[in-house]
């Protein structure tokens, strides 16, 4: 399909480990963001590129989070030691430079922590 | 944290009224944006209203915008059950990159 792909869709872990989570945009989107979206809560920002270059990374929580995009397309979002307030839903979106506001999501990667 | 709140937080109503949701915000804004999420189909963009627009149509959807009050609503007109979701708005800051700023969502049970 052409939308916003992400990767794997439900993931489980145990407290400690590392996860790495996958975004494919849609082809062609310059621009790609990821969110954490909390159960019952609207989803938050966590970081913004621009091709490979990460722009905005105000929102990832801890130095635990970090995000690549090293090629300017797939994006991996990484949480290291992960701990159990890390458990929720993991957005990806991308939007095209022409029409920049309207973000495009991915169906998500809910991830939960025991 | 969230840019706002958005009131109710759950709503039911039956196939063929009318749902109104309401959207409040903190900062100046560029623009705020609708979005929708159901388990089936993830977190869709519905509508855009620019900060110096007051209201915008587009099919069923009828959004208003009061920036004097930091305030937006969303009409969805003759409801469905398909309509069943939440409902979010988000807003771009003035001077806020790219950021969207998501309130906590209203969600929308439409019984037959």
């Amino acid at each position: 399909g052409a939308g916003v792909s992400q990767s794997p869709r439900y993931k489980v872990a145990k407290r400690g480990q590392d996860v790495a989570l996958r975004c494919d945009p849609i082809s062609g989107h310059v621009s790609l963001f990821w969110y954490q979206q909390a159960l019952g809560q609207g989803p938050e920002f966590l970081t913004y590129f621009q091709n490979e270059a990460q722009l905005d990374k105000s929102g990832l929580p801890s130095d635990r989070f970090f995000a690549e995009r090293p090629e300017g397309s797939v994006s991996t979002l990484k949480i290291q030691r992960t701990q159990q307030e890390d458990s929720a839903v993991y957005l990806c979106a991308s939007s095209s430079y022409l029409r920049e506001n309207e973000q495009f999501f991915g169906p998500g990667t809910r991830l939960t922590v025991l | 944290s969230q840019q706002g709140e958005e009131d109710p937080q759950a709503l039911s109503i039956q196939e063929g009224e009318n749902a109104t949701m309401n959207c409040s915000y903190k900062t100046s804004i560029n623009n705020l944006q609708w979005y929708r999420q159901n388990s089936g189909r993830g977190l869709v963009h519905l509508i855009l209203i620019r900060s110096n627009e007051r209201e915008k149509h587009s099919g069923r959807l009828r959004v208003t915008l009061d920036t004097s009050k930091k305030s937006s609503s969303l009409l969805i007109t003759a409801s469905r059950a398909a309509d069943t979701a939440s409902y979010f708005c988000a807003t771009y800051p003035t001077g806020g990159g790219n950021k969207l700023t998501f309130g906590t969502g209203t969600q929308l049970k439409v019984e037959l």
